[in-house]
């Protein structure tokens, strides 16, 4: 069982918004819609963002919106600000029988 | 509000064992799910296995199969992730995190999402 597939990097400038990506397999992402993302700064924990590919955990921005098309789930983030630079990740269930919880690789998000 | 806080930083050798734990306080433990998670220097993150603390159910990635062990204590409100056989690859911070739903009566281990995470302990293995 892969990672889910996440872009490496993406950038905007403050006020931009920008997409992440998340690609799987009817497996997992295009499956179920047990879809969450991630936010970690440096050194620090992961924090929850979204979960169930669109829902926003109470006291997250809604900046922060997610969705899922197929196999590919994304990450929007609006209204760009310098806090929002850090680390993305995502997750999904998968019925993958190596594996019941699926990481992506995740994405450094670069504001400029 | 609940917190996870988990055990310090440890140094092992290759090939030993390293147990790594995770207290609740300010909230209610057993009635959800605990997931472990480890991320490698510089990678990304890793679901290494998880436990439903009510039945002491578990599931662990086959890649840890054999290695990985993850137990519940309620009376203490912990759990515990045993990793053995180290090897230089698994030099990680790990960290246990709190599904976002509780168990609901479910008997098997589930995950939709953890909303709460450890502070994560640092695990170097090095001879």
């Amino acid at each position: 069982q892969s990672a889910l597939t996440q872009p490496a990097s993406v950038s905007g400038s403050p006020g931009q918004s920008i997409t992440i990506s998340c690609t799987g397999t009817s497996s997992d992402v295009g499956g179920y819609n047990y879809v969450s993302w991630y936010q970690q700064h440096p050194g620090k924990a992961p924090k929850l963002m979204i979960y169930d590919v669109s829902n926003r955990p109470s006291g997250v921005s809604n900046r922060f919106s997610g969705s899922k098309s197929g196999n590919t789930a994304s990450l929007t983030i609006s209204g760009l600000q310098a806090e929002d630079e850090a680390d993305y990740h995502c997750s999904s269930y998968t019925s993958s029988n190596t594996l019941y919880v699926v990481f992506g690789g995740g994405t450094k998000l670069t504001v400029l | 509000q609940v917190q996870l806080v988990q055990s310090g930083a440890e140094v092992k050798k290759p090939g030993s064992s390293v147990k790594v734990s995770c207290k609740a306080s300010g909230g209610t433990f057993s009635n959800y799910a605990i997931s472990w998670v480890r991320q490698a220097p510089g990678q990304g993150l890793e679901w290494m296995g998880g436990i439903n603390p009510i039945f002491g159910t578990t599931n662990y990635a086959q890649k840890f199969q054999g290695r990985v062990t993850i137990t519940a204590d309620e009376s203490t409100s912990t759990s515990y992730m045993e990793l053995s056989s180290l090897r230089s690859e698994d030099t990680a911070v790990y960290y246990c995190a709190r599904d976002l739903r509780d168990a609901s009566g479910s008997y098997y281990y589930y995950y939709y999402g953890v909303d709460v995470w450890g502070q994560g302990t640092a695990v170097t293995v090095s001879s």
